[in-house]
């Protein structure tokens, strides 16, 4: 059974920590994602990585940095956390392109607070 | 680009009615579509995707979506609901060579 694993359900954190989320998919996938999910707004892509040590911006990265020195393992950043990066962030993984059909697996989210 | 709408943000319905989610997209290049379901705390998991062939896509709990290119269209649909469809529906597109795009969500509530 595919599994993608993220390290905490909920996390509460104050303004200005340094904030890491890890997750670790057992897929052997070479795509890995981070989104972050807000009433009304749906997934907004933050990072992706296709590969170790890869990675390319997604559609809100400002605020973010991302970590990928194992192909199993996928780390989000926040340099120096702010209330508004209050939200339920989301882990998935994929195999490249039509090989893998596009189909994205996800983990269980992450929903931090930033106070 | 590549997106997708989700016209509907809040879709009741009661229970044994039927239901239509939908969801309008646009590309300019090879239209790939998805649907994903989020149960309550829980991530999201693929219901059916189009890549090619018939466009009509089942999935193995009764919802279903066609693809209609002339009204560039995804709509899913069920002809009678239970409970346990009470959820979060999003509507996805291809975007680039690994990417999705998601749309904002359609939650679904069933009425007893």
């Amino acid at each position: 059974d595919v599994k993608v694993t993220q390290s905490s359900r909920y996390l509460v954190k104050r303004t200005g920590e340094k904030v890491f989320l890890e997750c670790v998919q057992d897929m052997d996938h070479e795509n890995m994602f981070w989104y972050r999910q807000d009433p009304g707004l749906g997934l907004r892509l933050i990072y992706f990585s296709y590969d170790v040590k890869m990675k390319e911006k997604g559609d809100i990265p400002e605020g973010y940095s991302v970590s990928r020195e194992k192909k199993e393992r996928f780390s989000l950043i926040l340099e120096s956390a702010s209330t508004n990066q209050t939200s339920m962030y989301l882990c998935a993984s994929s195999l490249p392109g039509l090989a893998g059909s596009y189909e994205q697996y996800f983990g269980p989210g992450t929903r931090l607070t930033v106070t | 680009a590549q997106s997708v709408t989700q016209l509907d943000s809040q879709v009741p319905v009661f229970e044994e009615a039927p239901v239509e989610l939908r969801c309008n997209y646009s590309s300019s290049v090879s239209v790939y579509l998805f649907w994903y379901v989020q149960y309550p705390n829980q991530g999201l998991q693929l219901l059916l995707k189009y890549l090619s062939g018939s466009t009509l896509v089942e999935s193995i709990n009764g919802f279903e979506a066609e693809f209609n290119k002339s009204q560039t269209s995804f709509h899913l649909r069920k002809p009678s609901v239970h409970i346990s469809d009470t959820a979060e529906y999003f509507c996805a597109v291809r975007t680039g060579a690994n990417n999705l795009f998601f749309g904002t969500g359609t939650r679904l509530t069933v009425i007893p």
